[in-house]
């Protein structure tokens, strides 16, 4: 059973492009969790989807960023008009049922 | 959910155990222990949780005290790829907010050769 998948790894973009991150959760897995680390920080939580729907965006910043979980395809976290504080690893949990979460092995987003 | 307090770092030789202690003496009864850890920017590795009785599982074991204030996260024998950040995270099991974890910083765990 493949764990949870990201894409790209590293990802580099200039301020005021934008960044689409990917995740691809466990098979069978229907909730995703997205989280921020910023370096020399914790993880912090922020956002929690379940098929289609935003279940807890409390920890998304109120601009630029957005995410979803279609009901085909992969969990997209983007990222509009990146700026150098952007600059993170972005991890993506799975769960079965809201109980164990599995992470993924993230992606590393540089701004220039 | 309850905030936790874990030493800031420890070390231990390889091959003899790792005790890794958390104290969460504001745990409500509905609130699991759960542990984490982090190798060297990797995404973090579930390790095991419980909530009131011991566990163990192939990684480690969970011991809670009596009064579940505190609790120890114990590696049996310790390897050099142990050495990471072991989080202990305190939460309620359920659906919307209460799915989140909320990590702290952790401890460091460095094993000695």
């Amino acid at each position: 059973n493949a764990g949870v998948m990201q894409n790209p790894r590293h990802l580099v973009r200039r301020r005021g492009q934008e960044a689409r991150l990917r995740c691809s959760p466990m098979k069978g897995h229907s909730h995703v969790y997205w989280y921020r680390q910023l370096p020399e920080e914790g993880l912090k939580f922020m956002v929690y989807l379940q098929k289609e729907n935003i279940i807890d965006e409390s920890g998304m910043p109120k601009e630029r960023f957005s995410a979803e979980f279609p009901k085909e395809g992969p969990s997209i976290l983007r990222i509009q008009q990146v700026v150098r504080g952007d600059s993170a690893a972005y991890f993506c949990a799975s769960s079965l049922d809201s109980y164990e979460q599995y992470f993924g092995p993230g992606t590393r987003l540089t701004v220039t | 959910d309850a905030k936790t307090t874990q030493p800031p770092s420890m070390d231990c030789a390889e091959g003899r155990a790792a005790n890794l202690p958390c104290n969460h003496s504001t745990i409500s009864g509905n609130e699991y222990v759960y542990w984490y850890r982090q190798i060297h920017s990797q995404g973090p590795q579930y390790i095991i949780h419980g909530l009131k009785n011991n566990e163990t599982n192939e990684m480690a074991s969970l011991i809670i005290t009596e009064d579940r204030k505190s609790s120890t996260l114990i590696l049996p024998h310790a390897t050099l790829r142990d050495t990471a950040v072991y989080y202990c995270i305190v939460r309620v099991l359920g659906r919307g907010a209460n799915s989140k974890l909320t990590f702290g910083k952790g401890i460091t765990l460095s094993v000695r050769p």
